[in-house]
């Protein structure tokens, strides 16, 4: 089994639509869980990061992390064009050192 | 938000000659930066993480005698390809540990990458 499971995709939305991004995660030391986008030929960039369960909201993007069940979630809301993009998921512990698991990435097409 | 260069920003080189890949934190200090490889659809291999100061830890199956590391200081890491080979053409991408203070956790902050071909 994976650390960190992610749906690969492709996952494709008009434009407008409310996207729901999810990866799921064996290991229950992760402490900070992340999610980055990265476009084609570029590095990823840091969208959200939370600690604690519970959402976090930041303009049109909201992560949500639910510890007890070990999943972690990315809505996109009124989702634009420019959207369209890999999304990674990411957690990291820092027992016994820092350390940084990240999912497949999942591909979001969103279509005008 | 926290910035990471890398040049360069692609290369093509011959077979056999050696490559050497900057990775800068631009605005903080990073005593950790780490180097992944991306290819083509497929999510980031962490190869090595670099520690300022020290020998980098490499992953399993990476070969520390090809892929050169050297940590110098807080803002710089270096990645070098020794006698690259096709098979070595990839995405490398670095990014620098931003530490956590009061409040903060520690994050990842990647660079753009740097696309290598090798002929």
């Amino acid at each position: 089994q994976k650390e960190v499971e992610q749906d690969p995709g492709p996952l494709s939305v008009p434009e407008g639509a409310i996207v729901s991004l999810n990866c799921t995660y064996s290991n229950s030391a992760f402490q900070y869980f992340m999610w980055y986008r990265q476009y084609s030929r570029k590095g990823p960039e840091l969208l959200m990061y939370t600690y604690s369960s519970g959402n976090k909201e930041d303009g049109r993007f909201t992560a949500q992390v639910d510890k007890s069940s070990k999943y972690i979630s990315l809505f996109i809301r009124d989702s634009q064009p420019s959207d369209s993009a890999t999304y990674l998921c990411a957690m990291s512990s820092n027992t016994g050192g820092f350390k940084t698991i990240f999912g497949a990435g999942t591909r979001l097409f969103v279509k005008a | 938000g926290a910035v990471v260069s890398q040049h360069p920003s692609w290369v093509i080189c011959k077979s056999g000659t050696s490559v050497k890949i900057e990775c800068r934190s631009l605005d903080f200090q990073a005593t950790t930066m780490f180097w992944y490889r991306q290819f083509p659809k497929q999510s980031l291999m962490l190869m090595a993480t670099s520690n300022e100061g020290s020998k980098a830890t490499y992953e399993q199956g990476v070969e520390k005698d090809k892929f050169l590391i050297n940590h110098a200081s807080l803002t710089l890491s270096t990645l070098t390809v020794t006698s690259a080979h096709p098979e070595d053409s990839s995405f490398y991408i670095c990014s620098a540990l931003l530490a956590g203070g009061r409040g903060w956790q520690e994050t990842q902050y990647f660079g753009p990458g740097t696309r290598l071909l090798v002929l």
